[in-house]
């Protein structure tokens, strides 16, 4: 079945680090890809999509870029903010939404 | 903005006890999704409603949990009895579809702390 790994937190970096947090997939077909994230005690937002291969979503000053040779979805950011600390979430959608585990992202003054 | 609303936001119970959550979808969307997210873990689906028919609950225990969308919008999802393993937070989301492209929009979640 569809599955989603990404890397695995927590990661603490310093304000105006470069962020990138890796996200791999398997799945059949050509799944749309979606990073979401989760701000402590809230529900999920949608960050950014990318819906076919070499598209590349971007939101907030984050992108990544679908890439289907490498079956990958990594999200960057030049220069992360404090308020950029969450959890945030790779996910596949065929027939239903699949998530990976989160990975948790602090960001320090 | 539209939002996707979730009530009660916290819920703390005794194990054998009944609980249920309500969820609000946004006006116009066909398809509303229940997720279960455990600590430390991706959210995973529950169940999923198309208006008011369910097309997917492969991975809700139907011995104990139980869910409705009765006109098609809003909807229940109860839990009976409780058990210590059923704390998380139930996540709520809607699309306008169940096309593979469409975005789901989540609400802040219902979390359960079973005792």
């Amino acid at each position: 079945g569809d599955s989603v790994t990404q890397m695995e937190g927590p990661v603490t970096l310093s304000e105006e680090a470069c962020l990138t947090i890796n996200c791999t997939y398997t799945a059949t077909g050509y799944p749309s890809l979606f990073w979401y994230v989760q701000y402590p005690g809230e529900g999920l937002q949608l960050l950014l999509k990318a819906t076919k291969a070499d598209d590349k979503g971007s939101n907030k000053g984050f992108e990544a870029t679908y890439r289907k040779e490498t079956t990958s979805f990594h999200l960057e950011k030049g220069s992360v903010q404090v308020s950029d600390s969450a959890v945030y979430f790779c996910a596949l959608r065929n027939e239903k939404l699949t998530f990976g585990t989160g990975t948790r992202l602090t960001i320090i003054p | 903005e539209a939002e996707v609303a979730q009530s009660p936001r916290y819920k703390i119970t005794e194990k054998s006890q009944a609980v249920a959550f309500w969820c609000d979808p946004i006006s116009g969307h066909a398809t509303l999704y229940w997720y279960r997210q455990i600590l430390g873990q991706g959210p995973e689906l529950l169940v999923q409603f198309q208006d008011e028919s369910v097309v997917d609950d492969s991975q809700l225990p139907k011995d104990r949990f139980s869910a409705e969308r009765l006109k098609g919008v809003d909807s229940t999802l109860k839990i009976q009895p409780a058990e210590l393993g059923d704390s998380a937070m139930y996540l709520c989301a809607s699309s306008r579809t169940d096309s593979g492209a469409n975005v789901l929009t989540f609400g802040a979640g219902s979390r359960l702390t079973v005792l």
